[in-house]
């Protein structure tokens, strides 16, 4: 059974920079057949896409996003991770990972970690 | 962006309803569009991908149909355990992908 689960800062001054981590276990990140993605989810709010990495690094993001975000792989510990550069009180939000599951086009997010809460304040 | 809309925002219904939610496309995304079910406080949970298509381990009174820009999620006969948010998502070739602004089913 694969689990995520996201570990990092819950508090982040505006301005800075926030990196959090997703630990994967249960399963090989390098497994060709997933892609590894974020989303977050403001409080009370819906779901935004992040973006999302392959185990070889090749990436896609959110255009919304793109300027500020980047995700990376460590297949050596079997994570990936999200930094988000300049943040403001609009990027408070519960931050998931999740496995990007499918196929032939087919893409769903099958497998995600608990959410972590992630405040912007000075 | 393909935006994705959800009807309704909320509902209330009783155990045993049949309930239907349905989610709009601003264009075509073929078949590529998830469900899930997110509880309080929770990470939401895969219910349907490819509009029908049943994850496993998912009870069968869920069901998801639909193609091009309208697609519909119906629980057949509403449980306790059903009372959550619903979220549509779009996975089209397209990126971003993204999601419905959710529908809230609460108990009547």
């Amino acid at each position: 059974q694969v689990q995520l689960q996201e570990s990092g800062p819950g508090l982040v001054k505006p301005s800075q920079t926030l990196s959090l981590t997703c630990n994967v276990s249960g399963g090989s990140i390098t497994s060709g057949d997933y892609y590894w993605s974020w989303i977050r989810q403001p409080p009370g709010k819906g779901l935004e896409w992040i973006g999302y990495i392959y185990y070889s690094g090749s990436t896609n993001y959110n255009p919304s996003l793109k300027s500020r975000v980047t995700i990376s792989v460590d297949t050596s510990k079997n994570q990936f991770s999200l930094k988000l550069s300049s943040v403001t009180a609009a990027d408070a939000a519960v931050y998931y990972c999740a496995r990007v599951g499918g196929g032939y086009g087919v893409n769903y997010f099958d497998y995600w970690g608990q959410g972590t809460l992630v405040t912007v304040s000075s | 962006d393909i935006q994705m809309t959800q009807s309704p925002s909320s509902l209330s219904a009783s155990v045993g309803d049949r309930v239907t939610i349905t989610c709009r496309a601003t264009q075509t995304i073929s078949s590529y569009l998830n469900w899930y079910q997110q509880k309080l406080g929770k990470a939401p949970k895969l219910l349907i991908y490819a509009a029908s298509s049943l994850q496993r381990g998912v009870p069968s009174r869920f069901s998801g149909s639909g193609s091009g820009t309208d697609f519909t999620l119906t629980i057949s006969s509403l449980q306790p355990e059903d009372f959550a948010t619903y979220f549509c998502q779009q996975t089209y070739s397209t990126l971003p992908f993204t999601f419905g602004g959710g529908t809230k089913v609460e108990i009547k």
